[in-house]
């Protein structure tokens, strides 16, 4: 069973502070997407990323694939009450359809306190 | 364009009882995968179906069934529930252009929240 490793599972962090959550696997994706899930409402796609080294950003926030393409991290610049929220990655195994091939991690509950 | 609609949203059931819930694909979307969200073990992958045939399926027992229909709304269906079964269900739709590494990125809908008594 290939699993996706999220750390840390829970961060509660102060308004303006930075941050880092990682998602790591042993095996390789085709490319991995990164979700943020508020209470009540289901996951909402932040990302995707395809290539081994790729950075994305997205406003305050930082996304990096890794080099193999095993691991990527999100980085959250001076956190906003608003970032609070479930943070999930997935990856895809290839491509062409069948979503069983998505996998997902368990997540990185992050709360900003103002 | 609308999101992905579940309904309905909040279900509670009492154990040996069975549910089914209902899903919404974004209009144009034909992949609709259903998951579990459990504070345990996180969001588990249920099945997937497009154009009305199921494509894969997750590892869950015989009670966990599913079906979609020729617009693509979809269903899914637990029966004789477990306490177990309590948990946040996860309807999602994929565009599905032809493959290629944006064609399984999922639009979720809110969600069902089942609690079984």
């Amino acid at each position: 069973t290939q699993l996706l490793e999220q750390s840390p599972q829970f961060l509660s962090i102060q308004e303006g502070e930075n941050l880092t959550v990682y998602c790591n696997s042993s095996s390789v994706f085709s490319s991995l997407q990164w979700y943020r899930q508020e209470p009540g409402e289901g996951p909402v796609l932040l990302v995707t990323v395809v290539t081994g080294g790729e950075v994305k950003k997205l406003k305050r926030l930082t996304f990096q694939f890794g080099d193999a393409r095993k691991d990527s991290s999100l980085h959250i610049t001076a956190a906003q009450p608003g970032d609070t929220g479930l943070y999930l990655c997935a990856g895809v195994h290839n491509y062409g359809g069948s979503q069983g091939n998505l996998i997902f991690g368990k997540g990185t509950k992050l709360s900003v306190k103002p | 364009k609308a999101g992905v609609t579940q309904t309905p949203r909040y279900l509670i059931k009492t154990r040996g009882q069975q549910v089914t819930l209902s899903c919404s694909p974004i209009s144009g979307h034909r992949s609709v995968s259903w998951y579990q969200q459990t504070p345990g073990q996180g969001l588990q992958f249920l099945f997937e179906y497009f154009s009305e045939t199921q494509r894969n399926k997750g590892n869950f027992p015989g009670r966990f069934s599913g079906r979609q229909f020729s617009n693509s709304r979809s269903e899914m269906n637990v029966s004789t529930l477990e306490l177990g079964d309590s948990a946040l269900y996860l309807c999602a739709s994929s565009l599905e252009l032809a493959g290629g590494p944006f064609a399984s990125e999922q639009f979720f809908g809110p969600g069902t929240r089942l609690t079984v008594l």
